[in-house]
Order: structure tokens, then sequence, then C-alpha cells
């Protein structure tokens, strides 16, 4: 029972594609965050949900657009890809926006070629 | 700027031997601080400290918080290859809607 569920787990594709990622929780929670992590291990916040409303939006290009059709999932859509955009994207949740303890999901590796 | 910085950034040991991984953050109203493993996959909660002093232990892991000097250390002793991971140190800011990492420290254990 994965608690959080990402797809797909890789992702390859060309520069100037459109790409989505889904993300699902199981844990009841209230709020999920979209993180991305580079090649150098940092791990950054994107945005941050809580139940289905936009609470975090960490300053990301435009060409990044979440959308959480209920407060189970949380996708990430990514127009126009670029090779910057090559990353692991993780998906993570929490009970509400201030539990500080946050679930992660498996992450995706994005290769943008 | 609220920041979380880490070190070393990477630490080779054999096998058996104690580690101390530290975290160090300048952020303001701190709360909380957390601490990660990442092996392949997902970051894995291990710790969460949010009184100075106190020390929060799981086996061979334990960790303390000094709120005073801003820092936190991470101890492994007797370890074992499976304790090979990314260690992530993370502050929560924005009333915790906002996690704040570390690089990491990369541990690697050797047989």
């Amino acid at each position: 029972d994965t608690a959080v569920s990402q797809t797909p787990k890789y992702l390859v594709t060309q520069m100037g594609n459109d790409k989505s990622i889904k993300c699902e929780q199981n844990l009841g929670h209230d709020t999920m965050y979209w993180y991305k992590q580079d090649s150098k291990k940092f791990l950054k916040i994107m945005f941050s949900y809580n139940n289905k409303e936009l609470i975090i939006n960490e300053t990301v290009p435009n060409r990044f657009s979440p959308k959480s059709p209920d407060k189970a999932h949380l996708n990430l859509h990514i127009n126009s890809l670029e090779l910057g955009d090559s990353a692991v994207y993780f998906c993570a949740s929490s009970q509400h926006p201030n539990s500080y303890e946050q679930y992660f999901g498996p992450g995706t590796r994005l290769t943008v070629t | 700027e609220d920041k979380v910085v880490q070190s070393p950034l990477s630490l080779v040991v054999h096998e058996g031997d104690t580690v101390t991984l530290n975290c160090s953050y300048e952020v303001t109203n701190f709360r909380s601080l957390l601490w990660y493993k990442q092996e392949k996959k997902a970051p894995t909660f291990l710790f969460m400290l949010t009184s100075s002093g106190i020390e929060k232990k799981s086996g061979r892991l334990s960790s303390i918080l000094d709120k005073k000097e801003l820092f936190s250390i991470l101890n492994i002793t007797a370890t074992q290859t499976g304790d090979s991971a990314v260690y992530l140190c993370a502050v929560p800011i924005q009333g915790a809607q906002k996690l704040v990492f570390g690089q990491g420290t990369r541990l690697t254990i050797n047989p």
C-alpha cells in the first residue's frame, strides 16, 4: 500500500514537448507539494496545495502548471520542456499546512534531450 | 534569506565506524528541524527536533539540536553498509508551509 505514489517513474522526452506527472496520496492528508531535486541533490519546493487550493508558488516558470482535482491528487503539467527542466521531481504530502512531517513519493526522473 | 547548510557534503567510512553529520541553519521564526534519509528514491523521515538539548534516538541513530548555536547533529554508531545514503536536513518556514532543505551529506559505508 503505497502512501504517496507518482507516475511515471521515468520520463525521457525532447525539448519543446509538453508532459505531465501525476501524484496520488492515500494518507488522507490535506496538503500536497511538488519539489524539484537537481543534479546536486538540492531539494527545492515548487508548489504547495492545501485542500485543492494553491498556497505556495515558488517563482517557478509559468510553463509549470500544477492541478489538484481533489485533495488526494496533485498533478504537474510542464509545457515547452527545456534542457534545464531535467531533474527528479518529488511529490509529498502532509496532514495539514502546519504539519512539519512530510511524506515523499518515489520521484519522477525527467530527462529532456 | 533562510538558509540550511550541511557538512560535510560527502563522507566515506568503514563499517563499524561512528559518524557525525552537521546541519546549521539561519531562519526566521525557527520552530523545528527535521532529518531525512534518502537512499535511491524518496526521502524518508528520521527525526523532528523542536527542543534544544534533548536527544532523539532510534536504534543506532541519534540527533540533538542546539538552538543557541543554531545547529543540529546526526550521529550514527556502528555504521552498516545499509546506512549508505544522502542525509538531508530541513527546516520548516512560513508556518511550516515550506521546507527549506540543506544540500545533503552523501554517506558511504564501505565493508
